[in-house]
């Protein structure tokens, strides 16, 4: 496998709770992202955090990229019914020409 | 601005007979990246394309898989002789000329149902 692993696999919070989300990584990037996917449909673009970024933030949204560790984590505040859905990170290694995806974490907000 | 349009979003298939994906990507993006996704698990990667040129293939299956991305129309993956392993959700994105720091946007998915 090339990119990208989720940890956890599965989070259940209660409507309020920040949900956090980690990814690892395995060669040198030049950015990485994060997508949303809600059950049965496609994926969306929230986030994209370059390789001489440390943190990003966009709304309830913050990223964080740690490249010595080839790491990055997704914090979700404040999280609502309606954040539930499947997160994956992805990456764009600086020798590819693709995005890799992790497995994903899959995110239930209980009202 | 249409985002990335795929059609059919769900497509059922006996076994052995062919099936074709189409993907119009947004409206100056001019690469196609084709993924699939089975079910409960991430999204892999099976081909890259630019206008009339494959550039990174390395993910699909050497057989009964192939893809274009003609010069005029859609892209199109096209599986042949589809067995019931090949039932999954198919994924296209389209980006910019120029991948670096922008991102992909990913049309709704196909449905590739194999009874």
């Amino acid at each position: 496998s090339q990119q990208g692993e989720e940890d956890p696999q599965a989070l259940s919070i209660q409507e309020g709770e920040n949900a956090t989300m980690n990814c690892s990584y395995k060669t040198s990037i030049n950015n990485l992202q994060w997508y949303r996917q809600n059950s049965g449909r496609g994926l969306v673009h929230l986030i994209l955090i370059r390789s001489n970024e440390r943190e990003k933030h966009s709304g309830r949204l913050r990223v964080t990229l740690d490249t010595s560790k080839k790491s990055s984590s997704l914090l979700i505040t404040a999280s609502r019914a309606a954040d539930t859905a499947s997160y994956f990170c992805a990456t764009y290694p600086n020798t590819g020409n693709q995005f890799y995806f992790g497995t994903g974490t899959s995110l239930t907000v209980i009202p | 601005n249409a985002g990335v349009m795929q059609n059919p979003r769900h497509l059922v298939r006996r076994r052995g007979q062919e099936a074709r994906l189409r993907c119009s990507p947004m409206k100056g993006h001019s690469h196609v990246y084709w993924y699939r996704q089975l079910p409960e698990e991430g999204l892999k990667f099976m081909v890259y394309l630019q206008k009339e040129n494959i550039i990174d293939e390395s993910g699909m299956p050497k057989e009964r898989f192939s893809a274009e991305f003609p010069k005029e129309g859609p892209s199109i993956l096209r599986i042949q002789q589809v067995v019931r392993g090949d039932s999954a959700a198919y994924f296209c994105a389209s980006s910019p000329p120029h991948l670096l720091n922008t991102e992909a946007f990913f049309g709704q998915g196909t449905r590739l149902t194999v009874v």
